[in-house]
């Protein structure tokens, strides 16, 4: 069975820390990986991963994917209030796309 | 440039009464659709997709169902709501597996 977890589940953190989140994946047919950031909304795209080792970077924001341990980390660098949301993480096998629960970030001010 | 449409934004329908969700992308040909739900503000749940014109896989069928009558419209449909049917329900499309999803802004079903 197809399998994508998130953890931590919930962070609350500082303006100003670094925060690492992180997606492990169990898939056949491993084609991407995607992040999202979801507020009171529709989530919004962040960053597409296909290779290992290859670091994605927006900003304070930054991701990498390990195809061999079957894992993603999410860095925010100086995190910010703005930053408080929840991040998805979502693996495409093929056509089929499969999310994890999500981790919920409040940044304390 | 691609943008997709998905309506009502909210929904309040009682027990037993039936559903209907309309989502279209504009821009593009082709492209793979789906419908997630998602109960409490976490995870996204997959609950349809296809990746053509009446192709639709189900991965939760239940007592909701999908229909794609044309390239670029999806409906995610019900005879008979129930109250664990309540969520936000979120439409999106891609254009393949080496592209990113595209999210429309969702609709707030609430079954009472």
């Amino acid at each position: 069975e197809d399998k994508v977890v998130q953890s931590p589940l919930s962070l609350v953190v500082h303006e100003g820390d670094t925060v690492t989140l992180n997606c492990s994946y169990e898939v056949t047919n491993f084609r991407s990986l995607l992040w999202y950031k979801q507020e009171k909304k529709a989530p919004t795209f962040l960053f597409m991963l296909t290779s290992s080792g290859i670091e994605k970077k927006s900003g304070r924001l930054s991701s990498i994917l390990d195809k061999k341990e079957l894992f993603s980390i999410l860095n925010i660098t100086a995190t910010q209030t703005g930053d408080s949301a929840v991040y998805l993480c979502a693996v495409v096998r093929d056509d089929k796309i499969i999310f994890g629960k999500g981790t919920r970030l409040h940044i304390l001010p | 440039s691609q943008t997709i449409h998905q309506w009502p934004a909210t929904l309040v329908q009682p027990v037993g009464s039936p559903l209907s969700l309309e989502c279209t992308v504009e821009g593009t040909s082709n492209p793979n659709l789906y419908w997630y739900r998602q109960a409490a503000g976490r995870g996204l749940q997959l609950l349809f997709y296809s990746v053509g014109i009446g192709q639709i896989s189900s991965e939760v069928p239940q007592n909701l169902s999908a229909s794609r009558p044309q390239d670029r419209q999806f409906i995610l449909s019900s005879k008979k709501l129930l109250l664990s049917d309540s969520g936000f329900y979120l439409c999106a499309w891609s254009q393949g597996y080496n592209s990113p999803l595209h999210f429309g802004n969702g609709t707030r079903l609430t079954v009472t």
